[in-house]
């Protein structure tokens, strides 16, 4: 069965950089895009990007250019997102997805905070 | 980008009731529309796509239809598990986008 398993809660200064992690298994990780979408507190979902692991080819919403960055390793069938020069509007949950959206990983909650 | 307009942000039923959630696209998205179900503490899952097709494990009192740049989620018969919050996204064009949400309750 396909399972997206992301890494645990961070805790960041405001500034720094973090990078989360999304462990997938049960389907081929090269043949699928993999999403990442931000979930603010008690707000709704937004699209980063996606990634496609067999050649790196990413795409990402304009928004979040120079904040966050999608690598893969097919290696370890893992996706990451590092996301950099945090502040408090980047306190929020990420999930990853697959390419259709048909499942999604159970979040990982970043909070920014000196 | 593309805004989904959601409405409504909530709603009330009773258990039995028929509710329905829509979606206005600002552009052309064709069907390329998904509806997700959002749970406290849980991750969105897909209950819809294509517009129309349902997810596989998907309850049959839920589907999905389209009139012109209106999508619409519908809940036939409203039972207890299906408190959640409601998302559309479409998926035609980048940035992917989200519309706002729909918080379903129990009355």
């Amino acid at each position: 069965q396909v399972q997206l398993q992301q890494s645990g809660a961070e805790l960041v200064k405001p500034g720094s950089s973090v990078k989360i992690s999304c462990k997938a298994s049960g389907y081929t990780f090269t043949s699928y895009d993999m999403h990442w979408i931000k979930q603010q507190p008690g707000n709704g979902l937004e699209w980063i990007g996606w990634i496609y692991p067999g050649n790196g080819n990413t795409k990402y919403n304009q928004k979040f250019n120079g904040k966050a960055t999608l690598t893969a390793d097919k290696s370890s069938s893992t996706a990451y997102m590092q996301l950099s020069s945090l502040t408090s509007e980047d306190s929020a949950v990420y999930f990853c997805a697959t390419g259709s959206f048909d499942y999604w990983g159970q979040g990982v909650m970043v909070t920014v905070s000196s | 980008d593309i805004q989904m307009t959601q409405s409504p942000s909530s709603l009330s039923a009773s258990l039995g009731d028929r509710v329905t959630i829509t979606c206005r696209a600002s552009q052309d998205i064709g069907n390329y529309l998904s509806w997700f179900q959002q749970k406290p503490g849980k991750s969105p899952r897909l209950m819809i796509y294509g517009a129309t097709n349902l997810e596989d494990g998907v309850p049959s009192r839920f589907s999905g239809s389209r009139s012109g740049s209106d999508y619409s989620l519908t809940i036939s018969s409203l039972e207890s598990e299906d408190t959640a919050i409601y998302y559309c996204l479409q998926y035609d064009k980048y940035p992917r986008t989200f519309g706002g949400g729909t918080k379903l309750e129990l009355k």
